[in-house]
């Protein structure tokens, strides 16, 4: 089984500010980001590492490849303060997910 | 769109087995183009896919091997919906339950539409 590991595990940082969080895999694989707020699903916002699900907001960016990947919130709006969690896919499962990096209101 | 409507009790007695139902609109639960899915949230085991059902000229299943023994999720055609049973279930089977539309391929298991969540809890 696929090993997501993300840092950091919180962010504390103030709207307007940019946001970078980690993640990195037991092995090469294909990579998606979710956003979590309270009380609501994961949300998904980035596949393919670098590709923006459709609807998500431009300032919404990843990068990476292999075993190392980012995702980065250029200017943090009020909506964007929740759990970020990656997650591994393809056409073979188990599928699993990072254990989250909360960014929250400094 | 693809809409996604959970039904199901939120409490469960050990050792009884856990049901819930998965209400699709916006879409066909026969859909080639798609796979539905079950993935549970917990703060112990954080968020973990549970297992799927998909149909491409017959109906195909898989789960994890860690509910591998006590899962089953069925499509019903006629209600346009999706079901987990989850079997013989203990308190480290409490969790938020989701359920998600997945693609095709690759793609498979991208979940880009969710069900609200069920909190089932597992309690005498």
């Amino acid at each position: 089984e696929i090993v997501l590991t993300q840092s950091p595990g919180t962010l504390s940082l103030s709207p307007g500010e940019r946001a970078t969080l980690s993640c990195r895999a037991s092995q090469n694989i294909n990579l998606a980001w979710y956003q979590q707020k309270p009380g609501q699903a994961p949300r998904l916002l980035i596949y393919g590492a670098s590709n923006r699900a459709t609807g998500i907001p431009d300032r919404f960016s990843g990068s990476g490849s292999g075993t190392d990947f980012t995702l980065t919130i250029s200017r943090l709006e009020p909506e964007d303060f929740a759990v970020y969690y990656c997650q591994h896919y393809g056409d073979t499962p188990p599928w699993t997910f990072g254990q989250g990096t909360k960014v929250e209101s400094k | 769109q693809v809409h996604l409507q959970q039904s199901g009790p939120g409490l469960v007695k050990p050792s009884q087995t856990l049901s819930l139902t998965c209400a699709i609109s916006g879409d066909s639960v026969s859909s080639n183009n798609a796979a539905w899915n079950w993935i549970r949230q917990s703060p112990s085991r954080g968020l973990e896919w549970l297992g799927r059902t998909y149909y491409r000229s017959k109906w195909y299943t898989d789960s994890a091997l860690s509910v591998k023994s006590r899962i089953t999720v069925n499509a019903d055609t006629s209600k346009n919906q999706f079901s987990l049973q989850l079997s013989s279930v203990t308190p480290e089977d409490t969790a938020v339950y989701f359920c998600a539309r997945g693609g095709r391929g690759t793609t498979v298991s991208l979940f880009n539409s969710w069900g609200q969540g069920t909190l089932v809890t597992v309690s005498s």
